[in-house]
């Protein structure tokens, strides 16, 4: 099983939907990531927690929020969807010496018509 | 401001030839620097790093050497294969404590042909 996974993989929505990400991890580490990837704009972080109370704003949090349930728990939450945050969206996590090395899930494909 | 900037992709190129994808960095202080790499319909992975000047990272043949004078961290590899077929990412991190911030190049596609 993967260290990092995230559901869905794939997820096709409308305009104005609320959609969640989830990501779970087994790798014990405290710090959790989530990034937005987008075809040339490589990777922009949205949200990030370095442990369960403390969930800090990346470069592009607009539209977004996050819940970290557990150390092990970090969702993604679109409150109402709009086409622009159709993307690639991964979470990644490190140890306490990060985000220098990180450890990615697969990803979750979001289109928003 | 604190920057990566990469080559523009994408590189095509046969197998078994010679690979280079430069990388080049603008920073106050002293990073770290990392390439990672994505296959297709992955997550992207840490191929290689180097945290001090001079360093050479190296992983699957993949080199990459730290130049502080030329703030440049450019990934090498002598002999592509079909399989290294990925696109990948330059990123410096810097700062110090929670403060340390990890900053990414655009990403650079390669693609190997047979």
């Amino acid at each position: 099983d993967a260290d990092v996974t995230q559901t869905p993989r794939n997820r096709i929505t409308k305009t104005g939907k609320r959609i969640m990400l989830e990501c779970s991890q087994t790798k014990g580490h405290d710090r959790m990531y989530w990034y937005r990837q987008d075809p040339g704009l490589g990777l922009r972080l949205i949200y990030y927690s370095f442990d369960v109370k403390d969930i800090n704003k990346g470069e592009i949090s607009d539209g977004y929020s996050v819940s970290r349930q557990a150390q092990a728990k970090f969702s993604l939450s679109l409150e109402s969807a709009i086409p622009n945050q159709t993307a690639l969206y991964f979470c990644a996590t490190s140890d306490l010496r990060g985000p220098g090395e990180l450890f990615f899930g697969e990803g979750s494909r979001l289109t928003v018509l | 401001g604190d920057s990566v900037t990469q080559m523009e992709g994408p590189v095509t190129l046969s197998e078994e030839a010679f690979l280079t994808i430069n990388c080049t960095y603008t920073a106050t202080g002293y990073p770290s620097l990392f390439w990672y790499v994505q296959y297709p319909g992955e997550g992207l992975q840490l191929l290689l790093k180097a945290t001090k000047a001079d360093d050479k990272g190296s992983n699957k043949g993949f080199e990459a050497t730290y130049r502080k004078e030329t703030t440049s961290f450019h990934l090498e590899k002598g002999s592509v294969q079909v399989s290294d077929s990925a696109v990948y990412f330059c990123a410096l991190l810097l700062g110090a404590g929670n403060n340390r911030k990890l900053i990414w190049g655009l990403g650079t596609s390669l693609a190997v042909n047979p």
